[in-house]
């Protein structure tokens, strides 16, 4: 069974700063993807950012990049130049890639950013 | 189109009542997820629609949970006889675009929070 596993409850950066999220997985498939989804206060559930398994370039998205180490089976968040936006729960996720699309979710790290 | 809404937002009720939450996805997506949310933890799968059809339930949906995506639009979840175990956050997203594939993701609604008393 795919597990995904983040060892940071909580994480606290100054704004400007950068910090890395953590996220490690368990999966003997080939073929899957990973995610992190960002939940703010208000609760709704965004996604930042996804990679695809075969890709060995780290996806990016403006500040937010990914740290891919499919050997070690981690997926690392990395925000750049942090803002006060960026505080909420950040979740990573995987799914097969020829499943019922049935995501598989971590226990979330709580990002607080400093003014 | 406006996203994917849950109603209600908040539903507080007496340990012994049903209630029944409403998901409406984005119309386009083919797929539609249910998903409870207890304090500090990830989400859990609970049940999954391919249009109109439930094409799994996890574990965690006991038989006094049911799930309805009826004409595969709009989707129901009902909790009978609710037990103070079942407050949690309920969220229900939708994917897969025609064309697309589970690298889509989902998109969530903003929940449900029940509060059983």
């Amino acid at each position: 069974a795919q597990t995904v596993t983040q060892s940071q409850p909580e994480m606290s950066v100054q704004e400007a700063e950068t910090v890395t999220l953590s996220c490690t997985y368990d999966t003997s498939e080939s073929d899957y993807y990973l995610f992190w989804y960002k939940q703010p206060p208000s609760r709704q559930m965004i996604l930042v950012i996804r990679q695809e398994a075969y890709k060995q370039q780290n996806a990016t998205e403006n500040r937010f990049s990914v740290n891919f180490q499919k050997a070690a089976k981690s997926f690392s968040l990395k925000i750049s130049d942090s803002q006060l936006g960026d505080a909420a729960m950040y979740f990573c996720a995987s799914v097969y890639g020829g499943s019922q699309g049935n995501l598989i979710f971590g226990k979330g790290t709580k990002l607080s950013v400093k003014p | 189109d406006t996203g994917v809404s849950q109603d209600p937002r908040h539903k507080i009720t007496k340990r012994g009542q049903n209630v029944t939450f409403r998901c409406d996805p984005i119309s386009e997506h083919n797929r539609l997820y249910w998903y409870r949310q207890t304090l500090g933890q990830g989400p859990e799968f609970l049940t999954y629609f391919q249009n109109e059809a439930q094409l799994e339930k996890s574990r965690l949906l006991s038989d006094r949970f049911s799930a309805e995506r009826p004409k595969g639009s709009f989707s129901t979840l009902e909790i009978q006889r609710t037990e103070q175990g079942d407050s949690a956050m309920y969220l229900c997203a939708s994917s897969l675009r025609p064309g697309g594939s589970n690298l889509d993701g989902y998109t969530f609604g903003s929940g449900t929070r029940l509060t059983v008393v």
